[in-house]
């Protein structure tokens, strides 16, 4: 069975960078087709795509938040990562990593990132 | 930019009755890339149905997309307890995916 897990720092203070990892088990991300995604929620602005991103490194992003995102992919430990820059308190939020076939089929559990000094 | 909008915000109904969800885009929308997801508190979003009418794998068949364009539907044939919760639709075109508001579905 797919699963999905983030990791990362709960809090980050404003204007640095947020990192988060997913790890993903069952499947490995290498054979995979697929893309690999990041989506946030806040009670704001809801359901948020961030960007997604295949085993070979291939990504595309959220045209809102392109110039601050980059993605990046290590096949060798079976995880895909977000880094989001400059980050305020407007990018606090529950960040899901979830796997991409043009909908999201498998979510994580979700971890929550809150910016603040 | 795709808008995605739901209506309506609350539905409140009882166990046993039909709910009926709608969407719509601000621009016509591939029924290929059309989903719709159920929330409930303290989850992630499950996928509930792709391609405007597919059921995910494991979901009851008291779940039905439809719909075509701009104009989408979800329909719960019969609310079971567990079906009370925030739906979202999603759609997914050149510029990414967008999310809709939600939908929340509570008991009466």
């Amino acid at each position: 069975q797919l699963q999905l897990q983030e990791s990362g720092p709960g809090l980050v203070k404003p204007s640095e960078t947020l990192s988060l990892t997913c790890t993903v088990s069952g499947v490995s991300i290498r054979s995979s087709t697929d893309y690999w995604g990041w989506i946030r929620q806040t009670p704001g602005k809801g359901l948020e795509w961030i960007g997604s991103i295949d085993y070979s490194g291939n990504s595309y992003y959220n045209p809102s938040l392109k110039s601050r995102v980059t993605m990046s992919v290590d096949t060798s430990k079976n995880q895909f990562s977000l880094k989001l820059k400059s980050v305020t308190a407007a990018d606090t939020a529950v960040y899901y990593c979830a796997r991409e076939v043009r909908s999201f089929d498998f979510w994580g559990q979700g971890i929550l990132a809150t910016v603040s000094s | 930019e795709m808008v995605l909008t739901q209506t309506p915000g609350t539905l409140s109904l009882s166990p046993g009755d039909r709910a009926s969800l709608s969407c719509r885009a601000s621009m016509s929308v591939s029924s290929s890339f059309l989903a719709w997801y159920q929330q409930r508190p303290g989850q992630a979003p499950r996928l509930l149905i792709y391609g405007s009418s597919s059921r995910a794998t494991g979901i009851p068949d008291r779940f039905r997309g439809s719909g075509s364009g701009t104009d989408f539907t979800l329909t719960i044939s019969r609310l079971e307890p567990e079906d009370f919760a925030v739906y979202y639709c999603q759609q997914y075109s050149s510029s990414g995916f967008t999310f809709g508001p939600g939908t929340r579905v509570d008991i009466k």
